[in-house]
């Protein structure tokens, strides 16, 4: 596709319920990142994969949160017992890393409504 | 642990005018640093990326520079119109872990 996609746009959990985002990153592109926005501030890093390798896990906030790329190329984030707390926009993003170039590309976000 | 400022939070000018965004990071040793604008209710939209080795770039009515040894940006927006309101987003590549800013929300009165 033209741009990094991402499914559902809105998603409503009860507390307790796991939840699974999807990140459709641009074709080819190498690298794929996942980040927390909470109202009002920037994004948080929660993890980066180089292909299929998830490279950095480091900003994922519990063990309820975990993330894939199995074959480098679609990647999904799951939460399992969601908490209230874990209301926020998820973005996806990725990039080609191509000739040490790392901009990336955004995708439109899903908003996790805990209740 | 990087840090990322924005100043200022807020901006509120009259059409036509010429600002300049701020953004400062505590750790010089980035890789590369990524201007975004980020319309209400949707996802970050890239602006400008300026690499460690470089100065400054230019798109447009846009401009960023960089200096690395102060750990500063700055993006200047010539002649600015309301369609340009939106919240700008600085973020600086740590060898591929990012750091953002809160961003600096723009406001272009007709």
């Amino acid at each position: 596709g033209a741009g990094v996609s991402q499914s559902p746009r809105y998603k409503v959990a009860k507390r307790g319920q796991d939840v699974a985002l999807r990140c459709d990153p641009i074709s080819g592109h190498v690298s794929l990142f996942w980040y927390q926005q909470a109202l009002g501030q920037g994004p948080e890093f929660l993890t980066y994969f180089q292909n299929e390798a998830q490279l950095d896990k480091s900003g994922l906030p519990s063990d309820r949160f975990f993330a894939e790329r199995p074959e480098g190329s679609v990647s999904t984030l799951k939460i399992q017992r969601t908490q209230q707390e874990d209301s926020a926009v998820y973005l996806c993003a990725s990039s080609s890393r191509d000739r040490g170039n790392n901009e990336q590309f955004f995708g439109p976000g899903t908003r996790l409504t805990v209740l | 642990k990087q840090e990322v400022t924005q100043i200022p939070a807020a901006l509120s000018v009259p059409e036509g005018e010429n600002l300049v965004l701020n953004c400062s990071f505590t750790d010089s040793a980035i890789y590369n640093l990524q201007w975004f604008r980020q319309d209400p209710g949707k996802g970050l939209t890239s602006l400008l990326l300026i690499q460690s080795s470089q100065r400054e770039q230019t798109s447009g009515r846009l401009n960023a520079s960089l200096d690395k040894s102060s750990g500063r940006s700055t993006l200047y927006i010539a002649a600015s119109q309301p369609g340009d309101s939106a919240t700008y987003l600085c973020a600086v590549d740590n060898f591929n872990k990012f750091y953002f800013g809160s961003g600096t929300k723009l406001n272009v009165k007709p």
